[in-house]
């Protein structure tokens, strides 16, 4: 079937730098698309999300862009706290039924 | 906001016995859970789509007489892993939807099974 994939498994950032996050996503009918924070032993936390007739939404500290053109998921996170150490998932989503998921980018925020 | 329980966070069993695992929606009524399995260092793979009242859809390869999957209300799930074995030690996240349109979704805590 089609999946979500990622570019970049790992991520290092120095504390207080902003991070970009990518996801690049395969099913072009997909009209939803949620970011996941998953911190070691938990389940994931909803961060934010687009809809596809948008290309950017903005949250507290996060911003997520949508490229349908290149069918590309981006999350920023501005500022990063020793907090955002996790691994992010993007999920896609069409027709209100299942998500699928990213493989996952683990976030280390360096101290 | 909404809020979904799940129960037992950490369970060991020996090989050959059974362990249920629940998923509650807390303060909102759930007419769709989903139940997946994350491996470690991997990505959360469904499993399962139950609907209240109904039979659970399935994923591919999902043997369905092994995970037994009850959807008996609007509030509660519970996913049944039968005669469990090594193979199936994981880490297993419910997540409910709430009823009507465009309703989010919701993760559990998730639990780790150990089989031994």
């Amino acid at each position: 079937g089609e999946s979500v994939g990622l570019h970049l498994p790992t991520l290092s950032v120095q504390e207080g730098d902003n991070s970009i996050i990518n996801c690049a996503y395969s099913n072009s009918a997909s009209d939803y698309f949620i970011w996941y924070k998953q911190e070691s032993g938990k389940g994931p936390q909803f961060i934010i999300d687009i809809r596809s007739n948008m290309d950017k939404r903005q949250g507290q500290r996060v911003t997520v862009l949508l490229n349908k053109t290149v069918k590309h998921l981006s999350l920023q996170i501005a500022a990063t706290q020793p907090g955002d150490s996790a691994v992010y998932f993007c999920a896609e989503n069409f027709g209100n039924e299942k998500l699928t998921f990213g493989t996952g980018t683990r976030l280390t925020i360096i101290p | 906001g909404a809020v979904v329980s799940q129960h037992p966070s950490r369970v060991i069993c020996k090989s050959g016995t059974s362990v249920k695992i629940e998923c509650r929606s807390l303060d909102f009524q759930a007419t769709t859970m989903f139940w997946y399995r994350q491996f470690p260092k991997q990505s959360l793979m469904l499993m399962a789509t139950s609907n209240e009242g109904s039979k659970a859809t399935y994923e591919q390869g999902v043997e369905k007489d092994k995970f037994l999957i009850n959807h008996a209300s609007l509030t509660l799930s519970t996913l049944t892993v039968t005669s469990a074995h090594p193979e199936d030690s994981s880490f297993y996240i419910c997540s409910a939807r709430r009823g009507g349109g465009g309703g989010g979704y919701t993760f559990g805590s998730g639990t780790r099974l150990t089989v031994v």
